[in-house]
């Protein structure tokens, strides 16, 4: 049981270009999330999916798309990274309601 | 919309020393409450939680009650550790928010030996 993973650990970006974080679960949550977690901000919600098949914009989607690809499953795709996405990316799912289990994350760096 | 507020850190302590960490919510309805612990490197863990008005959550030797007349869950340690260095943050969820974690900015907790 790996509990949440996410790919790729760390990665450069020059800006305008793309790039797909992934997640994927292994205990059948329903719910899954994207956060984003910058200096003295805490974590901010990207966009979350209450079950396969549905996603939902959280408090800072601009810029970022996603995909519930399946149950275990939830992408975050950058079209065009600009200087201002440079973060750490955390995926999290929930088994029900409100204890979310959270991945290692993505450190990222757009140039 | 709901919010966490924290206190300002970040925090240097003696081992043995006695940890307060303030948080402050505002929510529509009655949320969740959690405490969350990362440590360098790696991703959140959920500390302790109470989803009630005066519950509290405890758990290795950290504690917090949920107070609903003050709208707080300030986190307590009578004796930190430097193992206990990491960031800490407070979350709210429920509400009108329902399965969404709301956080505050998070506080760096530093102890030295």
């Amino acid at each position: 049981n790996a509990g949440v993973t996410q790919t790729p650990k760390f990665q450069v970006l020059k800006t305008g270009q793309s790039m797909t974080l992934q997640c994927a679960q292994d205990m059948n949550h329903n719910s899954m999330y994207w956060y984003r977690q910058d200096p003295g901000m805490g974590l901010r919600l990207i966009y979350y999916s209450a079950s396969e098949g549905t996603t939902d914009k959280g408090e800072v989607p601009n810029g970022y798309n996603v995909s519930r690809l399946n149950k275990r499953e939830f992408s975050l795709r950058l079209e065009s990274a600009a200087p201002s996405q440079t973060s750490v990316y955390f995926c999290a799912s929930m088994p029900s309601r409100e204890t979310q289990y959270f991945g290692p994350g993505t450190r990222l760096l757009v140039l | 919309g709901d919010s966490v507020t924290q206190m300002e850190g970040p925090v240097t302590l003696s081992e043995e020393a006695f940890l307060t960490i303030n948080c402050t919510y505002t929510a529509t309805g009655y949320p969740s409450l959690f405490w969350y612990v990362q440590y360098p490197g790696e991703g959140l863990q959920l500390l302790l939680k109470a989803t009630k008005a005066d519950d509290k959550g405890s758990n290795k030797g950290f504690e917090a009650t949920y107070r609903k007349e003050t709208t707080s869950f300030h986190l307590e340690k009578g004796s930190v550790q430097v193992s206990d260095s990491a960031v800490y943050f407070c979350a709210s969820a429920g509400g009108t928010s329902y399965g969404k974690l709301t956080f505050g900015q998070g506080t760096i907790l530093t102890v030295h030996p």
